[in-house]
């Protein structure tokens, strides 16, 4: 089945640093990936769909300029959480769409002291 | 728009039943459902297209309604594995295939 590849499970940093997750599909490509949220016991939010080859489209309420979104190939999607803060603390997911079933990447643990 | 999932969570003794609905103030143009267990990312369950439709994975099964508000997820002789959150994602044509999804559902089954 598709598989979304998600780098790194978990980031521990300090307070300021900019902090880049990687997503990748595997065995098939993604014009479009989308970027979600997570906080604890909450649902997934959409945060932003990453197209690739153009701008990312933001949800509102999100920074644009707070999570940079490169979606540089038709495998990668990568965000950038520039100037991370420990509000930015959070679980962060990537999925793709393949043939009509999105699939999920293992998510990103973030923790910023 | 949200979907409004019910109910909020679940405890089940291994072997019973138990029914997830997912409601939309608005026909959808696609269900999906997934289970999230604790610090891992949602699993793919299944997705549903047609109103009417049912269609089951192992003993879970879910059905779309006729006019596409309202999906259920249908636990059936309940499994200790079968614990986690489960989430619907529901898909409206004009969203340009975003995912919106409900709040969840916490699944604990017990042996």
């Amino acid at each position: 089945g598709a598989v979304v590849s998600q780098h790194p499970s978990w980031v521990i940093c300090k307070s300021g640093t900019s902090v880049k997750i990687e997503c990748r599909s595997l065995d098939f490509q993604a014009t479009t990936m989308f970027w979600y949220r997570q906080f604890p016991k909450q649902s997934l939010m959409l945060m932003a769909t990453s197209n690739e080859g153009s701008k990312a489209t933001y949800e509102q309420g999100v920074e644009k300029d707070k999570f940079l979104i490169n979606h540089a190939s038709l495998t990668l999607s990568t965000l950038t959480v520039t100037s991370a803060h420990p509000e930015d603390s959070s679980f962060y997911i990537c999925s793709a769409n393949d043939r009509g079933s999105e699939h999920f990447g293992d998510g990103t643990r973030l923790s910023i002291l | 728009q949200q979907p409004v999932q019910s109910p909020q969570a679940v405890i089940l003794r291994e072997g019973e039943d138990a029914v997830i609905n997912c409601s939309s103030s608005k026909a959808l143009y696609s269900v999906h459902w997934y289970r999230q267990k604790h610090g891992e990312a949602p699993v793919f369950l299944m997705i549903l297209l047609k109103g009417g439709e049912q269609k089951g994975h192992e003993k879970i099964s879910a059905s779309f309604n006729e006019k596409k508000q309202q999906s259920s997820l249908y636990l059936t002789a309940s499994q200790l594995s079968y614990s986690g959150t489960y989430f619907c994602g529901t898909e409206r044509r004009a969203a340009g295939n975003k995912l919106t999804f409900g709040g969840g559902t916490r699944v604990l089954v017990k042996p």
